[in-house]
């Protein structure tokens, strides 16, 4: 079993569409969660961290269920420039060292 | 504010060679410094992770070895390069074990 698991995707989705991503991790002991997204070949950029209360950004909310061992990143009103891999982050260890997902591509079409 | 350089950006070696890739990191102190690798179609893995100079870890065993020789210096290193060794490197800082925040990464190929 991945320490992390996500969506495999790819998603297209319209342009103003509501997308939601899940993610499960196998550590009980993780500390910190985190969704990145990364462009073609680029640097993974830290689009938010998540919260067991949940949290907002903008058009981007984030929920944590520790008991579930679950986090979902949910996308309103799409942008094409949303459109990215989406990585669902968990941190562990005495270093907080980072598990990655897979990723899940999304595509938003005009 | 914090920037974080990778360098060089893309490097293409024979199978055999050795390796030098070089990240360091400017407007801080003593991060936490990381080396993750990316291969083709698949997710990012860690390497190493630094706490301090000269103090390495290593998560996976590999053909690949890291040093700090400064605070805000972190060298991925190679004596042999193979053909599994090309991907797509990256560096990462932290502060207090907080969010990690990445370089622009090198591009590696070995042929």
């Amino acid at each position: 079993r991945k320490e992390v698991e996500q969506d495999p995707g790819p998603f297209n989705v319209p342009e103003g569409a509501t997308v939601a991503f899940n993610c499960t991790y196998s550590n009980s002991a993780s500390q910190s969660f985190f969704w990145y997204r990364q462009d073609c070949r680029k640097e993974p950029k830290l689009l938010m961290s998540v919260y067991s209360s949940g949290n907002e950004d903008g058009r981007f909310t984030a929920q944590l269920n520790r008991a579930s061992q679950y986090i979902s990143l949910l996308i309103r009103d799409s942008k094409l420039s949303d459109s990215a891999t989406y990585l669902c982050v968990v941190s562990s260890g005495s270093a907080r060292q980072l598990t990655f997902g897979s990723g899940t591509q999304l595509t938003v079409l005009p | 504010s914090q920037t974080i350089h990778q360098w060089p950006a893309t490097l293409v070696q024979p199978v055999g060679s050795p390796l030098s890739l070089e990240c360091t990191v400017e407007g801080t102190s003593n991060p936490n410094l990381y080396w993750y690798r990316q291969a083709a179609g698949r997710g990012l893995q860690l390497l190493f992770y630094s706490v301090g100079i000269g103090q390495i870890s290593s998560e996976v065993p590999q053909n690949l070895s890291a040093s700090r020789p400064q605070d805000r210096q972190f060298i991925l290193s190679s004596k042999k390069l193979l053909l599994s060794d090309s991907g797509f490197y990256l560096c990462a800082w932290s502060e207090f074990y907080n969010e990690q925040f990445f370089g622009p990464g090198t591009r590696l190929t070995v042929l």
